[in-house]
């Protein structure tokens, strides 16, 4: 089946520090990776998406890469903010049925 | 653009009772899902729509879960009877179609608590 695991947290950084989280993926066909972010008090929504291997997925500073060799999508950012802190959610997507990852905390302190 | 209304926003009941949870789409959104998150861990798929038919419920406790999306719009979603297991936040979620590549929008939830 399909599964989606990403670096155990939470990750707690200082404004303008370089953040990574970790996602790796195990899927059946070609599916499209993702990664969804939830701010205190908010629904789920987009942060980037990559539909296909090599793709580099963008947003609002964050980037992340679809590897299909490594089978990994990780999501990076050289300077968060401290409204950057919020629970980040891998997921991919095979035909249209998303799996998600267990989620990481972000908190960026002052 | 409207987003997805979800409702209530929050519910406490107690083991054995039934529960329904009602969802809105975005207009014109063909596929539609819904999630159960419980508390530190990611959202499971328990239901994907097409329009109006099934096409995932693989994961979805079929003892005690229903769930129906009538004229391919709006949707519910019941347990009967509920367990204490079965607190945890339901999401829905549309998206325009349910291809692998398109974006699902997902609503504020349903925090379901269950004593």
């Amino acid at each position: 089946g399909n599964s989606v695991t990403q670096m155990e947290g939470p990750v707690t950084l200082s404004e303008e520090a370089f953040l990574t989280i970790n996602c790796t993926y195990t899927a059946t066909g070609y599916p499209s990776l993702f990664w969804y972010v939830q701010y205190p008090g908010e629904g789920l929504q987009l942060l980037l998406k990559a539909t296909k291997a090599d793709d580099k997925g963008s947003n609002k500073g964050f980037e992340a890469t679809y590897r299909k060799e490594t089978t990994s999508f990780h999501l990076e950012k050289g300077s968060v903010q401290v409204s950057d802190s919020a629970v980040y959610f891998c997921a991919l997507s095979v035909g249209g049925k998303l799996t998600f990852g267990q989620g990481t905390i972000l908190t960026v302190h002052p | 653009e409207a987003g997805v209304a979800q409702s209530p926003r929050y519910k406490i009941i107690e083991k054995r009772q039934s529960v329904a949870f009602w969802c809105n789409p975005i207009s014109g959104h063909a596929t539609l899902y819904w999630y159960q998150q419980i508390l530190g861990q990611g959202p499971k798929l328990l239901i994907q729509f097409q329009n109006n038919g099934v096409v995932d419920d693989s994961q979805l406790p079929k003892d005690r879960f229903s769930a129906e999306r009538l004229k391919g719009v709006d949707s519910t979603l019941k347990i009967q009877p509920a367990k204490l297991e079965d607190s945890a936040v339901y999401l829905c979620a549309s998206s325009l179609e349910g291809w692998t590549g398109a974006e699902a929008f997902f609503g504020q939830g349903t925090r379901l608590t269950v004593v």
